[in-house]
C-alpha cells in the first residue's frame, strides 16, 4: 500500500521565480493538505483540497495556490518566491469525511530559497 | 486560528527514564488529539491518539493523559530508548472547521 508521494524531495530556486510542488495521496484517500515547516517550527497549514475545491485556507498570501486533480493527487504552486519562503512542505492526506483528522504525510519537499 | 502551546522545547533523558511533553489548545470543533512523530529529514508520522471520552490512551510505552476541563493533553513515553530520540508534535483541531494545528515540537533526546 503506497504512502503519500513527493516530488520533488529538492529543490533550490532564486528570489522571484515559481515552483511547483507535487503530491500523491495515499490509496484510498481523497483529502490532500499542505503545510510548511520551517526549520525548527511545527508544520503550518496552507490550505486542504476536496472534490478538487479549496476547501481551507491558512493564513498564507495569495502567491501560494494549489489544485487538485480528478485522481486525487494535488499540486501546490508558489509564485514570486521570497526568501522566507524556504522550508520543508508536507503534503498530508486524509479521508475527507473522516472526523478524526488523521493524517497521513509525506516526506516532504525541501526548498531553499537564494 | 487555533493555538497550540507546547512545552518543553527540548528535553534530555537518560535510557529507560521517562518522557512528558505537555500541550494545551483553545477550543475546538471536535474532540480529537493526535501526537506526530518526526525523524529528521522525514515526515510526521501518527504516533497515537485520543478521542476524550476517555482521560487516558496507553499503547506500548506511549501514553496520552487528556485534561478537558483545563483544554491541556499530554504525552508519556516510558522506559525511554534511544531510538526514540525524535521530534513529537502535538496537535488539536481548530475551532470552527477540520484542519489540525500543531505545535512547535519537542525535540527528545534519549542518552544511552
Amino acid at each position: 500500500d503506497a504512502g503519500v508521494t513527493q516530488s520533488p524531495t529538492h529543490l533550490i530556486k532564486t528570489r522571484g521565480q515559481q515552483v511547483t510542488l507535487r503530491c500523491s495521496p495515499k490509496s484510498g484517500h481523497d483529502t490532500v493538505s499542505w503545510y510548511q515547516q520551517a526549520l525548527g517550527q511545527g508544520p503550518q497549514f496552507i490550505f486542504q483540497y476536496y472534490e478538487e475545491e479549496e476547501r481551507q485556507r491558512g493564513n498564507f498570501p495569495d502567491r501560494f495556490s494549489g489544485h487538485q486533480f480528478p485522481n486525487y493527487s494535488s499540486e501546490l504552486n508558489v509564485n514570486a518566491l521570497l526568501l522566507g519562503d524556504s522550508a520543508l512542505y508536507l503534503c498530508a492526506s486524509s479521508l475527507g469525511d473522516s472526523d478524526t483528522g488523521e493524517l497521513f504525510f509525506g516526506e516532504g519537499s525541501r526548498l531553499t530559497v537564494l | 486560528q487555533q493555538q497550540v502551546k507546547q512545552s518543553p522545547q527540548s528535553l534530555i533523558v537518560q535510557k529507560g527514564g521517562i518522557s512528558i511533553i505537555n500541550c494545551a489548545y483553545e477550543n475546538t470543533a471536535f474532540d480529537y488529539f493526535p501526537w506526530y512523530q518526526q525523524f529528521p529529514g522525514k515526515g510526521p508520522a501518527l504516533l497515537i491518539a485520543i478521542r476524550p471520552d476517555v482521560s487516558e490512551k496507553k499503547e506500548g510505552r506511549f501514553t496520552i493523559s487528556f485534561n478537558k476541563s483545563a483544554k491541556q493533553f499530554s504525552l508519556h513515553i516510558m522506559d525511554s530508548q534511544p531510538g526514540d530520540s525524535a521530534t513529537y508534535f502535538c496537535a488539536a483541531p481548530s475551532s470552527n472547521d477540520y484542519k489540525l494545528s500543531f505545535g512547535a515540537g519537542t525535540t527528545v533526546t534519549v542518552r544511552a
